[in-house]
């Protein structure tokens, strides 16, 4: 059973940092290509960063280039976002995704259940 | 940037009956790179279709996609009570890499 399990969100004042982390199993995790994706309370979903399988290329949302860093570690089957110079604006449920890739289509086939990061003073 | 508009924002309807949703692009879309993904209160987004028309694994054969181009549609033939919920339809593409429309809430008449 595929499995994703992301861990290290919380309360984090206006400037801080944090890393999510992002635990998966089940599936050949060297193999896929890994996103995240945020969600504000209450409002839809937005993309965040997506890294090759490698780790070779990243590609960021235009709101969190300069301030996030993904990166994974195939070894360990976990994949990170280091979040830097927090805003209020960055509040929002966390999700790891992975990508599928078959046949030209592509999308997200597995979710995580999402981590919580608030940024507030 | 691609922009996705969903319609209607807020769909009612009851059990038994059909659903159409629609994800109208502002540019055209590979068809190949269109998804839509369904979302429940406090649950994480859930695949349904991918490339625009095939059905994910495990969803069941009263969801379809359809549509190319510009217009895509997602249509739940006959609607269960646990189809309830808000729908968002996907794009890949170049920058942003990926973007989602606002949404569909499909609520209990």
């Amino acid at each position: 059973e595929v499995q994703l399990l992301e861990s290290g969100g919380g309360l984090v004042q206006p400037g801080g940092s944090l890393r999510l982390s992002c635990a998966a199993s089940g599936f050949t995790f060297s193999s896929y290509a890994m996103s995240w994706v945020r969600q504000a309370p209450g409002k839809g979903l937005d993309w965040v960063s997506t890294i090759t399988t490698n780790g070779g290329s990243t590609s960021f949302a235009d709101s969190v280039k300069g301030r996030f860093t993904i990166s994974r570690d195939n070894s360990k089957n976990t994949l990170y976002l280091q979040m830097n110079s927090l805003r209020a604006e960055d509040t929002a449920v966390y999700y790891c995704a992975s990508r599928y890739n078959s046949g030209g289509k592509v999308c997200f086939d597995y979710w995580g259940q999402g981590t919580l990061v608030t940024v507030s003073s | 940037e691609i922009v996705l508009t969903q319609s209607p924002g807020t769909l009612s309807l009851s059990p038994g009956e059909r659903a159409t949703l629609s994800c109208r692009a502002s540019q055209s879309v590979n068809s190949n790179y269109l998804a839509w993904y369904q979302q429940k209160p406090g649950q994480a987004p859930r695949l349904l279709i991918y490339g625009a028309s095939s059905r994910a694994t495990g969803i069941p054969d009263r969801f379809s996609g359809s549509g190319s181009g510009t217009d895509f549609t997602l249509t739940i033939s006959r609607l269960e009570p646990e189809d309830f919920a808000v729908y968002y339809c996907q794009q890949f593409g170049s920058s942003p890499l990926y973007t989602f429309g606002q949404g569909t809430k499909l609520e209990i008449k």
